[in-house]
């Protein structure tokens, strides 16, 4: 398997603009798991799914995000309208079953918003 | 409140001395640990994790983790580090209710690790 598999790796769009930030997670994985990463805030859980349904968004700064992930192979991080604060590397991870299993995490892509 | 620590943002040793980086988590019920590490420009890398019952954990790299229920840490510790060790290690924990999929997965603020030659 060629691992967790984002797009694209860099994004820079300007302020007002949508964003669509994509994943493949792992053949046969059932979890998968949005991640933001700042210098500020660290690692930031957005939000994950189990079997395609999202389990806990609460990690969701607002309004302005959503995910979805209509299959098990594919996954979407939306950001409508993009804010400079916006500017962060966004991971994608996947795992298999509950507990112990550790996950797999994808390139990331790194978006700036100007 | 479940919660996972890393108290030392940047950690210093030099090559050949052994290394530790801490972690300390709140967690309740039995706790699912990881160590993860980072290189620039890169995605996060799987380390180690624990699994119930061994207190001192071997992972990839030379790497070990030693549990210890009773100070709710999980330190990452590798006896001879190298200038290639150099990078950024994350610890994170699963917080499970296995009824309903609950699985959530977070990581501490991450410690750079700096091994000079």
């Amino acid at each position: 398997d060629a691992g967790v598999i984002q797009s694209p790796r860099h994004e820079v769009t300007e302020m007002g603009q949508e964003v669509t930030l994509r994943c493949k997670p792992i053949s046969g994985h059932d979890y998968l798991f949005w991640y933001r990463q700042t210098m500020m805030r660290g690692l930031e859980l957005l939000i994950y799914f189990n079997n395609n349904v999202p389990i806990d968004d609460s990690g969701m700064p607002e309004d302005r995000f959503s995910a979805k992930m209509p299959n098990a192979s594919f996954s979407t991080l939306k950001i409508q309208p993009s804010e400079p604060r916006d500017s962060a590397v966004y991971f994608c991870a996947s795992s298999f079953g509950i507990g112990i299993t550790e996950a797999f995490f994808g390139q990331g892509t790194r978006l700036t918003v100007v | 409140a479940q919660s996972v620590a890393q108290p030392e943002d940047q950690v210093n040793v030099a090559e050949g001395n052994p290394l530790t980086v801490k972690c300390t988590y709140s967690v309740s019920g039995n706790p699912y640990l990881f160590w993860y590490v980072q290189y620039p420009n890169r995605g996060l890398q799987f380390l180690l994790k624990y699994i119930t019952g061994d207190n001192l954990v071997k992972g990839s790299y030379g790497f070990e983790a030693e549990f210890n229920k009773s100070q709710t840490s999980f330190h990452l510790k590798k006896p001879s580090a190298l200038v290639s060790d150099s990078a950024l290690y994350f610890c994170a924990v699963r917080f499970v209710m296995f009824s309903g999929g609950y699985n959530k997965l977070i990581f501490g603020a991450g410690t750079r690790l700096a091994v000079h030659p």
